[in-house]
């Protein structure tokens, strides 16, 4: 099993729709949670990152993280065609060593 | 956040053979660390780079496989070598800046071994 498992899709939505992209992992030592975009030919953007269970509002974007059900997601309000992009999350169990265990990403069209 | 630049951004080596890739930061950072990016699969942490000794490598990846420097605070390579198709991926340089702990990363080096 791996420890973090994230649904590669890919995913088509029409502009305007509500997206959710999720993510579920194994190990409760995950402490810290983020998101990643990444573009085609391009390096990971980092969008979001909280760590402590709840939601975190950013603009369009809502991550969210249920430690007790080991699941976050991220939800995209208004998507916009340049949303299209692969979405990564990434977990960490402790700030000190920077080890970041990614989910295989989520490809996601949305469509005009 | 840290402007990253990595060089070559893309190259096509021969079986056999060695490529070094550079990670440029713009300002001192912290910590910088090496992933690969496979096709079709996630990110897979090779290394993190230590200034001034030797880098601490995870499960599956050594040294004479993966040798890394980082000289000073804004500034490392990673080798490839020995190099097979199998080494095929994109290759990617991560930092963290001073006071935060989030992970920036670089454009990446997309590599293919004929």
């Amino acid at each position: 099993q791996k420890e973090v498992e994230q649904d590669p899709g890919p995913l088509s939505v029409p502009e305007g729709a509500i997206v959710s992209l999720n993510c579920t992992y194994s190990n409760s030592a995950f402490q810290y949670f983020m998101w990643y975009r990444q573009y085609s030919r391009k390096g990971p953007e980092l969008l979001m990152y909280t760590y402590s269970s709840g939601n975190k509002e950013d603009g369009r974007f809502t991550a969210q993280v249920d430690k007790s059900s080991k699941y976050i997601s991220l939800f995209i309000r208004d998507s916009q065609p340049s949303d299209s992009a692969t979405y990564l999350c990434a977990l960490r169990v402790s700030s000190n060593t920077g080890k970041l265990i990614f989910g295989q990403g989520t490809t996601l069209q949305v469509k005009p | 956040s840290a402007v990253i630049s990595q060089k070559p951004s893309r190259d096509i080596c021969q079986r056999g053979t060695s490529l070094t890739i550079q990670c440029q930061v713009d300002s001192q950072v912290t910590m910088m660390f090496w992933y690969r990016q496979q096709p079709g699969q996630s990110l897979t942490l090779i290394a993190t780079a230590n200034q001034g000794s030797e880098a601490t490598y995870e499960s599956g990846f050594v040294i004479d496989k993966f040798p890394i420097s980082r000289p000073n605070l804004t500034f490392s390579t990673l080798t490839v070598s020995n190099m097979s198709p199998e080494d095929s991926s994109i290759y990617l340089c991560s930092v963290t800046t001073g006071g935060t702990d989030t992970q920036y990363f670089g454009p990446g080096t997309r590599l293919t071994v004929l």
